[in-house]
């Protein structure tokens, strides 16, 4: 069984502070990394991706993957209010399988 | 709106009759994944389908669901004799042919099963 494993939380950060969500996943052949956000009642949406060793950086969004470790990160600074939602993380596995399989969520609020 | 359409948005059904949610990629994109979500957990694979194929339905119940993706027309998912169990969110996605495409999803539809 292929899993991807993210803190539920809720995670709670002040205003203006970075947050830092985590993700650990099983397959170690797997390619690509993916962030979500979801808000209540509506659907995924991207906001990074990931594929190689290192850090992507996205305006106020960074993307880190270690595959030796099978550990992909994303911290928002400066974080908002509007960035109160849950962030999905997700793997694209190895082989010709094209499905992402996806984390159970991690619940970000962030306090004004 | 160029974007991944599903409808409808909400559908409710009575335990025994059918649901049928469809799914039009966005342009460009020639894969399609269904997913169902349930309240406050994580969306779970079901289907992922090519025109006239289906790639791989491991996630799929093995009784009452079906998919497809016809040559002309919209992507459907079909549950056939709902039971209140089948009530959630289910999400369709599509992405382009090349390998590590991200996948795009559209608002859902919400079944409620009565």
């Amino acid at each position: 069984q292929k899993e991807v494993e993210q803190n539920s939380g809720p995670l709670s950060v002040p205003e203006g502070a970075i947050a830092s969500l985590n993700c650990t996943y099983s397959d170690r052949g797997s390619q690509s990394f993916f962030w979500y956000r979801q808000y209540s009642g509506k659907s995924p949406e991207l906001i990074m991706f990931i594929y190689s060793n290192g850090d992507k950086e996205d305006g106020r969004f960074t993307a880190q993957l270690n595959k030796a470790s099978q550990y992909v990160s994303l911290l928002i600074r400066d974080s908002q209010p509007s960035d109160s939602a849950t962030y999905l993380c997700a793997v694209k596995a190895s082989g010709s399988a094209r499905q992402l399989t996806f984390g159970s969520g991690t619940q970000l609020t962030v306090l004004p | 709106n160029a974007g991944v359409m599903q409808n409808p948005r909400h559908l409710v059904r009575r335990r025994g009759q059918e649901a049928r949610l469809r799914c039009s990629p966005m342009k460009g994109h020639s894969h399609v994944y269904w997913y169902r979500q349930l309240p406050e957990e994580g969306l779970k694979f079901m289907v992922y389908l090519q025109k006239e194929n289906i790639i791989d339905e491991s996630g799929m119940p093995k009784e009452r669901f079906s998919a497809e993706f016809p040559k002309e027309g919209p992507s459907i998912l079909r549950i056939q004799q709902v039971v209140r169990g089948d009530s959630a969110a289910y999400f369709c996605a599509s992405s382009r042919a090349n390998d590590n495409s991200p996948l795009h999803f559209g608002n859902g539809t919400r079944l409620t099963v009565t």
